[in-house]
């Protein structure tokens, strides 16, 4: 039972425009979530998070969106670049002590950024 | 600046062959994990560690066995290859700080494929 999904498999944007990835989760015990980025045959990089405390969290051309009563996030890429076609990761960790360091991830989303 | 550090990056095996992934780090993370990632599954938790001399399962730990008997090092055995242990493993570390809500660090994956 998959509790953080990217409906979205991929993405395409032009360069210059805004890339806008979603991702909803069902389990209200989530309070921090992350964003990776990752290039073929790389492992995940860390782009940004958000606590469950804030609705927003901006970091240069990044900015993630939580929206708490509706079990969503959203990260904004403004302006997307060449360099921005990864695979994008949500990811939520849980409060209390069990869930400490531990994170479930979505499907992950292709975005491709075309000239 | 070496990171996370996986061997081997490429192996193939044949069905009921044992190997071991090794996990390198140079972080002094306290926290580490191996995660595998399958064709729209995302990233899911094999077995995790808390620290040297502890491990804990995952949500997918069945077929697997871990060790971490130095700080640096967290290995994942498969006991007896099958065809569906067929996947892209990473491994992760992160700092305990926070509740361990820290955003993890992976290594680039190992590609295993069970004939």
């Amino acid at each position: 039972d998959q509790q953080v999904k990217q409906n979205s498999p991929s993405l395409s944007v032009q360069e210059g425009r805004i890339s806008i990835l979603n991702c909803d989760y069902t389990n209200s015990m989530f309070d921090y979530f992350l964003w990776y980025k990752k290039y073929p045959a790389e492992g995940p990089t860390f782009l940004i998070s958000i606590s469950s405390i804030k609705d927003k969290n901006e970091d240069g051309r990044f900015t993630v969106f939580l929206n708490k009563s509706a079990k969503h996030l959203s990260l904004h890429i403004v302006p997307s670049q060449p360099g921005d076609s990864a695979v994008y990761f949500c990811a939520a960790s849980a409060r209390g002590i069990d869930s400490w360091g531990k994170f479930q991830f979505g499907a992950g989303t292709q975005v491709v950024v075309t000239p | 600046n070496a990171g996370v550090t996986q061997t081997p990056k490429f192996r193939v095996l044949k069905t009921g062959q044992s190997m071991t992934l090794l996990c390198a780090q140079d972080m002094n993370h306290e926290y580490m994990y191996w995660y595998r990632q399958d064709p729209g599954m995302g990233l899911r938790l094999i077995h995790y560690s808390v620290g040297e001399g502890t491990t804990a399962k995952g949500e997918v730990p069945d077929g697997y066995n871990v060790s971490r008997l130095k700080k640096q090092n967290f290995l994942l055995g498969l006991e007896s290859a099958a065809p569906s242990q067929t996947s892209v493993y990473f491994c992760a570390s992160s700092w305990i700080w926070d509740r361990g809500k820290q955003p993890q660090h992976f290594g680039d994956g190992t590609r295993l494929s069970i004939l």
